[in-house]
């Protein structure tokens, strides 16, 4: 069984710092990952994904993961945070032949000015 | 523009009323879920499926029954309310791929209180 572990259930940066958030995936064979947002009072939309095509991901908004087998991590960047990057932020992951999604506990971005 | 959309925003219920969570998919998908979400616990899934009349338990299948008589539509039926099923209820549908990498697109959610 696949699992995914979202270290840090709130985080909070300054407008312009780094954005880090960080996930790792437990699967006994090679793991489809995904990053989700959640904006306030909307359904998720995809960030990005990995699909084994290349380690360094890049999605909207400025966000990139990297995905990094030796250490189970896919951990979320952006270089500089936005105001309208505040959000809760979901990891995911999947394997082949299974359809569904198996989510992390989500982290809370929170961007003060 | 990928587009599912859930009957309500909000609903308000009584312990023991019969539950009816409406999901509607415009893009042809085969694959639509159902998952609850919860503070501190993410999504979890209730229940999938992957064609008209199919469907498969998820991790949480309890207290939960699904109906798809139409591919672009799926619903999520709570048969007897209980308190503890006072959620957040997303629907998602995606396309039937070579495997487990497609996306998955979300409705807005559906926030469910139970009296």
């Amino acid at each position: 069984a696949q699992s995914v572990t979202q270290l840090g259930s709130h985080v909070s940066v300054s407008e312009g710092a780094l954005v880090l958030l960080r996930c790792n995936y437990s699967s006994s064979v090679p793991p489809y990952l995904f990053w989700y947002v959640q904006y306030p009072n909307q359904g998720l939309q995809l960030l990005l994904k990995y699909t084994s095509a290349a380690t360094l991901v890049k999605g909207i908004n400025g966000f990139e993961a990297e995905f990094k087998k030796s250490e189970t991590s896919f951990h979320l960047t952006k270089p500089s945070a936005h105001m309208s990057d505040a959000a809760e932020y979901f990891c995911a992951v999947s394997v082949t032949g299974r359809r569904a999604l198996t989510f992390g506990s989500g982290t809370r971005l929170q961007v003060q000015p | 523009d990928v587009k599912v959309t859930q009957s309500s925003r909000y609903l308000v219920k009584r312990t023991g009323e019969k539950v009816f969570l409406e999901c509607v998919q415009d893009m042809d998908h085969e694959n639509m879920f159902w998952y609850r979400q919860d503070p501190g616990l993410g999504l979890r899934l209730i229940y999938f499926s992957y064609d008209v009349k199919m469907k498969e338990k998820g991790d949480i299948p309890e207290g939960y029954s699904v109906s798809r008589e139409k591919k672009e539509r799926f619903s999520l039926i709570l048969e007897s309310a209980s308190t503890n099923q006072t959620s957040m209820y997303l629907c998602a549908s995606s396309v039937h791929g070579t495997g487990s990498q497609e996306t998955q697109y979300f409705g807005p959610g559906t926030r469910l209180l139970v009296l």
